[in-house]
């Protein structure tokens, strides 16, 4: 699977817009990105997934470049139960591999 | 809807001694996933598993691990004669379809194995 880069850490106030970065430079064609979270000593929670265009569901959106070397994850507006690490995910279908390969993500910090 | 169930939740075993983990995927999943997370680290894939199937495991140690996932009952993770550098947490995931690259893994949450 392609490298994707995220800061280590980000910060928001409660209630206010949350925009995740990540970077996919090396993006194939095919590779789909997904973001999973992971609460304090709980098990990753799937958040969203998207291949070219921008998509949207209960819990964020995910926002796509046009030329897919980056994305963006927003949260509408952050909870204190957002607080997380962040982790965005490329995946290839053609590689064949159903493995989630886990990078060191983005720890969300939201202060009441 | 029960999520993906993995138990014990806690496991402490001394060194040399046997750990048992075991995950129940969620219902109508037949797809199970394991996952090693060691302190301050990010998950590792460690195997891949059908019902009486492995797929892959190309991230499981090639000594004293083992997994199975029978045709009835739980996936169950083995670790023989523990050493110190196994505690670590152990999460299980499920899917329902491989479609590889898209499909959504629940994960449960987790084992926390430390080894005296």
């Amino acid at each position: 699977d392609a490298k994707t880069t995220q800061p280590n850490s980000m910060e928001s106030n409660e209630e206010e817009p949350v925009h995740l970065p990540c970077n996919h430079s090396t993006i194939s064609g095919t590779d789909y990105i997904h973001w999973y979270r992971q609460l304090p000593s709980q098990g990753p929670e799937y958040v969203i997934h998207g291949l070219t265009s921008n998509v949207n569901n209960r819990m964020a959106s995910l926002a796509i470049a046009e030329d897919r070397k980056s994305s963006t994850l927003i949260l509408h507006r952050a909870t204190l139960r957002d607080a997380a690490v962040y982790y965005c995910i490329l995946r290839d279908p053609g590689a064949g591999s159903y493995q989630l390969t886990f990078g060191k993500g983005t720890k969300l910090s939201v202060i009441p | 809807n029960a999520g993906v169930m993995q138990n014990p939740r806690h496991l402490v075993r001394r060194r040399g001694q046997e750990a048992r983990l075991r995950c129940s995927p969620m219902k109508g999943h037949s797809h199970v996933y394991w996952y090693r997370q060691l302190p301050e680290e990010g998950l590792k894939f460690m195997v891949y598993l059908q019902k009486e199937n492995i797929i892959d495991e190309s991230g499981m140690p090639k000594e004293r691990f083992s997994a199975e996932f029978p045709k009835e009952g739980p996936s169950i993770l083995r670790i023989q004669q523990v050493v110190r550098g196994d505690s670590a947490a152990y999460f299980c995931a499920s899917s329902a379809f491989p479609l590889a690259g898209q499909e959504t893994q629940y994960f449960g949450p987790g084992t926390r194995l430390l080894v005296l």
